[in-house]
Parts: C-alpha cells; sequence; structure tokens
C-alpha cells in the first residue's frame, strides 16, 4: 500500500507570509497532484508533478517534485486570505489510473 | 459542460434505512471514481470504473457497500444497511485515460446517519 503523509496538518497564518507544506512517502509515484478544496465542494486540480526535480509555478504558488519522485512541497509566497482552503496531495502508482490521497493541510489566512 | 453532477447534496437517514447516491460523470471520461472523505481518515478511494466495469473494489469497507455504473453516464453506490458510522461526505470523480489526467470532482453528498 502507498502512503502519503502531509505536514502540517493545520496552518494558521496571518496575510502577507510564506508558507511550505509537505507531502512524504517512501513509495516511488509516477505523477504527484495537487489539489485544492474549499468547504462544500470537491477537491479541484492545482498542478500536475511527473519529473523528479520537477518545479512548477502557478503565480503565488511553487510545487516542487522530489528527485527520488517519493516527494513533494507546496510554498506559498505572501498568501492571500483567497488561499484559505484544504490542500491535498495525490501520487498516481506505476499501475496508473488510481490517486493516493495524502491526508490534507488545513490552511487559514487570515486578514 | 456541467460538471461531474451527484445526488442528493445532502442526506439525513436513520440507521437501517437503504441510502442510494448518485453520480453523473462527465460526458467522455472513461474512468469514475467513488471517494469518502472523513476528518478521521481524509479522502478514501472506495472503488473505480473503467469504461462501466468495476476495476478496483478493495477500499469498499463491506458487504453493505455496493455500486454499480449501468451506462457510461450514471453510476450509484449503495449503502444497506446503514450505520452512523457511514456519516461523511461522498465524492464522484471522472477522468479520462492515460497518464497523469486530472480528476473531476463532483461537489460531494453529505450523509448523515442517525
Amino acid at each position: 500500500t502507498q502512503l502519503l503523509e502531509q505536514s502540517p496538518q493545520f496552518l494558521s497564518i496571518q496575510e502577507g507570509e510564506n508558507l511550505t507544506v509537505y507531502c512524504n512517502s517512501s513509495s516511488v509515484f509516477s505523477s504527484l497532484q495537487w489539489y485544492r478544496q474549499e468547504p462544500g465542494e470537491g477537491p479541484v486540480l492545482l498542478v500536475t508533478v511527473v519529473t523528479g526535480g520537477e518545479v512548477k509555478k502557478l503565480k503565488r504558488l511553487t510545487f516542487q517534485f522530489g528527485d527520488a519522485r517519493k516527494d513533494s512541497s507546496l510554498h506559498i509566497t505572501a498568501a492571500q486570505p483567497g488561499d484559505t482552503g484544504l490542500y491535498l496531495c495525490a501520487g498516481e502508482g506505476n499501475a496508473g489510473n488510481m490517486l493516493t490521497f495524502g491526508g490534507g493541510t488545513r490552511l487559514m489566512v487570515k486578514p | 459542460d456541467a460538471g461531474v453532477i451527484q445526488s442528493p447534496r445532502h442526506e439525513v437517514t436513520e440507521m437501517g434505512q437503504e441510502v442510494t447516491l448518485r453520480c453523473k460523470p462527465i460526458s467522455g471520461h472513461d474512468y469514475l471514481f467513488w471517494y469518502r472523505q472523513t476528518m478521521m481518515r481524509g479522502l478514501e478511494l472506495l472503488i473505480y470504473f473503467n469504461n462501466n466495469v468495476p476495476i478496483d473494489d478493495s477500499g469498499m469497507p463491506e458487504d453493505r457497500f455496493s455500486a454499480k455504473m449501468p451506462n457510461a453516464s450514471f453510476s450509484t453506490l449503495k449503502i444497506q444497511p446503514s450505520e452512523p458510522r457511514d456519516s461523511a461526505v461522498y465524492f464522484c470523480a471522472s477522468r479520462y485515460g492515460g497518464n497523469y489526467n486530472e480528476q473531476f470532482f463532483g461537489p460531494g453528498t453529505r450523509l448523515t446517519v442517525l
């Protein structure tokens, strides 16, 4: 069974601060996806990283896939209240098709 | 496209009753997934279908849970009989085949079993 552990589980910060969320596993994934979920809605894809060492930027969000494709991080610069939500990482195994989700990081950005 | 559609959005029932959750995937998607989300266990995959055929149901908790996909545009998840520990938000998601493809989630059904 492939497991993904996210840290921290909860994060409460002030607007303008930077933060990093981590997603770690002992297993290798063919790709890793990051989703954001807002209350009362389903998760929505932010990014997919595929290559070990890959870095992708989405405005103030920076995503990195570890060299060994076992871990990933999400860094947010100058967080805003609109960034508040549940951030989920999800790994796709070599068999494809299925995603294993991490436990999530619940972020609150206070104005 | 309207996205993945789930119904009902909220369901409150009493222990022992049968519950049926419904999902309409995005047209053209050939994979459909059922998930359950709770604070304690996070987002768990229950079962997924490819071209209407169940591929992996190892996440289904027990025999009280069953899922069907009679055609490409409709799937159901049934719990019979329901128990209070089944209370959770149930999500349906769909995607195209191939690698690295995004899963599109529905809004979820919040189930409360009293």
